[in-house]
């Protein structure tokens, strides 16, 4: 069954250092998300993307953060400079349709040091 | 503003002891509501759609239901593998992005 992967599935970083998580979204899927959850608490949304451009972000996402397809596969969420507060587990999530449900990947574990 | 709450918060129960868990919701327009499993230190798997009110969907000892204020997520007969934090979540008014509820973490003892 085709599924959502993610990697590394760990990433611990120094504050101020930049990450890239990386993903590769279910093979004929249009839509793709990153959310985050930080420990204790809800899946928050961080952005979605359509047709190689943004078309939804949250007030999380600031200019620290960016998104990128570099390929026909990949799907990466790069964060500049890490905060403390960056620390949290990331999901992305691919969807074949905007109104249908969303398929998560296993999340990459940031800890920013 | 629109919001999705569930409750209990937590539930424990004996395995074989059926129960149900809430998701209520406020949204002008539903496009869906989705239930999720997630198991400690993992993503969110998808379980269930729900589009209009009367809507069910079963899989397993699990069956969601849907009306115009709440879904419910019913568990018959659970076993200790149907431990987990279910959630629920919907479509953030016109958009993609999901609003998920807290969660509620299931333990199910044998």
């Amino acid at each position: 069954e085709p599924e959502v992967t993610q990697t590394p599935s760990h990433q611990v970083t120094q504050m101020g250092q930049e990450v890239i998580l990386r993903c590769v979204p279910i093979s004929n899927h249009l839509y793709f998300y990153w959310y985050r959850q930080i420990l204790g608490q809800k899946v928050e949304f961080l952005v979605s993307f359509y047709n190689n451009e943004i078309s939804e972000k949250s007030e999380i996402f600031d200019d620290q953060f960016s998104v990128e397809r570099p390929d026909g596969s990949n799907f990466t969420l790069k964060i500049r400079s890490t905060k403390l507060e960056d620390s949290a587990m990331y999901f992305c999530a691919s969807s074949i349709d905007r109104a249908n449900e969303q398929f998560f990947g296993p999340g990459t574990r940031l800890t920013v040091l | 503003e629109d919001q999705v709450t569930q409750s209990p918060e937590a539930l424990r129960l004996q395995e074989g002891e059926s129960s149900s868990l809430n998701c209520s919701y406020t949204v002008s327009g539903l496009r869906g509501l989705f239930w999720y499993r997630q198991d400690p230190g993992k993503g969110p798997e998808f379980l269930f759609t729900l589009y209009s009110a009367g809507e069910e969907k079963e899989k397993e000892r699990l069956k969601a239901t849907l009306t115009k204020k709440e879904s419910f997520l019913h568990i018959t007969a659970p076993k200790p593998e149907d431990s987990a934090t279910y959630l629920c979540a919907m479509p953030y008014r016109g958009s993609e992005k999901l609003v998920f509820g807290k969660g509620m973490k299931l333990t199910v003892n044998p």
